[in-house]
């Protein structure tokens, strides 16, 4: 079965510190896709960054970057200098490339951004 | 990407009503779905809307309860029928597009008392 798991359901970073915030899934699939979703307290759910599984190369969005590790199977995003509106419930998602349109959702991780 | 347009973003209803909550995309997307989630814990799918076809519902949920409209591809709505208080959640609605990225409304916090 596919699954995502994020271990840390709750993180804190200084502001303007750096943090990393840890994904793992299981798949037998190659093709698939990847994502880290943030939902701050007004609940909306906001794309931060996609990867592909077939690019080797690590997807980077401004402040936000991934360190994405086929082998391992495990997605791990980095912010750097921490702003308080970065505080909210990060979630990692996974889909298969294979047709199916269903997100797997990990457990989700609450980030803190202490002033 | 899509921006989506979801209402209401709050109610409180009685034991034994319904409630729709519309979703609204500004673009046409493939798939749209509909998620509930409880305060501070992940999603959880309810079912995937179908444009022209009937919707296709997750284990442990059912279209007498959770009735999903799609009469076309830029909107859907979802039905909780005959409530009772441990339908008091947070509703979401998300829109597929390209590169599978899902947009999502901003979520209706139901209570019912």
């Amino acid at each position: 079965a596919q699954t995502v798991t994020q271990s840390q359901p709750e993180m804190s970073v200084q502001e303007a510190e750096t943090v990393t915030l840890s994904c793992t899934y299981d798949t037998s699939e190659s093709d698939y896709y990847l994502f880290w979703y943030k939902q701050p307290p007004s609940r909306q759910m906001i794309l931060v960054i996609r990867q592909e599984a077939y690019k080797q190369q690590n997807a980077t969005e401004n402040r936000f970057s991934v360190n994405f590790q086929k082998a391992a199977k495990s997605f791990s995003l980095k912010i750097s200098d921490s702003q308080l509106g970065d505080a909210a419930m990060y979630f990692c998602a996974y889909i298969p490339g294979s047709g199916t349109y269903k997100y797997i959702f990990g457990t989700g991780t609450r980030l803190k951004v202490l002033a | 990407s899509a921006v989506i347009s979801q209402k209401p973003s709050r109610d409180i209803c009685q034991r034994g009503t319904s409630l729709t909550i519309q979703c609204q995309v500004d673009s046409q997307v493939t798939m749209m779905f509909w998620y509930r989630q409880q305060p501070g814990q992940s999603l959880t799918l309810i079912a995937t809307a179908n444009q022209g076809s009937e919707a296709t519902y997750e284990s442990g949920f059912v279209i007498d309860k959770f009735p999903i409209s799609r009469p076309n591809l830029t909107f859907s709505t979802l039905t909780v029928s005959n409530m009772s208080p441990e339908d008091s959640s947070i509703y979401l609605c998300s829109g597929q597009g390209p590169g599978d990225i899902q947009y999502f409304g901003a979520g209706t916090r139901l209570s019912v008392l």
